[in-house]
């Protein structure tokens, strides 16, 4: 069975310092994981996504994150954070359930939250 | 303008009273899904479907229906609501869902508050 954990529920940074939200999966066959964001009162948003191209994805507003198998970790991070990146972060891994179908399971969610 | 609609965005109602919530996407997207957001446990799938006619369980589908009747809309159903089913609700849709590679397109969410 797949399963998804974000290491810290709460990450505090201040603004221009770098951003490190951390994600560890496990899974049965080869998934793919997502990385989305969703700011206060809205809906999630697609940040990005591995699906066994590249190990190190790029994604939207400067995000990115690298794959790493043999960690089973898919932590993203970013350079330099900005108040505009204070919101919930959702980590995903998609993969093949016991019927056949594939299931997305979520992490518990991140709150980064960004000091000026 | 590509989107998910969900309604009503806001709801509260009573133990027992009979409520449907409607999503609707207007990307002709196969996929579509039911989620539910708690504090502290993220989002956890309720029903989705793969097509027109094709649903199937979630993690915690208990309590609640949904149906497919057209490609479009996917409303989900509590026919005898709780208060333990006081929660945000998001709707997603995607293109397809055959190798769970594709992004999922959320609507904006629908708080209901069951007394």
């Amino acid at each position: 069975a797949q399963s998804v954990t974000q290491l810290d529920s709460h990450v505090s940074v201040s603004e221009g310092t770098p951003v490190l939200l951390r994600c560890n999966y496990s899974s049965s066959y080869s998934p793919s994981l997502f990385w989305y964001v969703q700011h206060p009162n809205k809906g999630l948003q697609l940040l990005l996504k591995y699906t066994s191209a590249a190990t190190l994805v790029k994604g939207i507003n400067g995000f990115e994150a690298e794959f790493k198998k043999s960690e089973t970790s898919f932590h993203l991070t970013k350079p330099s954070a900005h108040m505009s990146d204070a919101a919930e972060y959702f980590c995903v891994v998609s993969d093949r359930g016991s019927g056949g179908s594939y299931i997305p399971t979520f992490g518990r969610g991140t709150s980064l939250i960004v000091h000026p | 303008e590509a989107q998910v609609t969900q309604n009503p965005r806001y709801l509260i109602t009573v133990t027992g009273k009979k409520l449907t919530v409607t999503c609707s996407q207007n990307m002709n997207h196969e996929y579509m899904s039911w989620y539910r957001q708690d504090p502290g446990l993220g989002l956890r799938q309720i029903y989705y479907s793969m097509n027109v006619e094709v649903t199937d369980k979630g993690d915690v589908p208990e309590g609640y229906k949904v149906s497919r009747k057209e490609k479009r809309n996917f409303p989900l159903i509590l026919e005898s609501p709780s208060p333990n089913q006081t929660s945000l609700y998001f709707c997603a849709s995607s293109l397809v869902w055959s190798n769970g590679e594709n992004e999922q397109f959320f609507g904006p969410g629908t708080r209901l508050t069951v007394l």
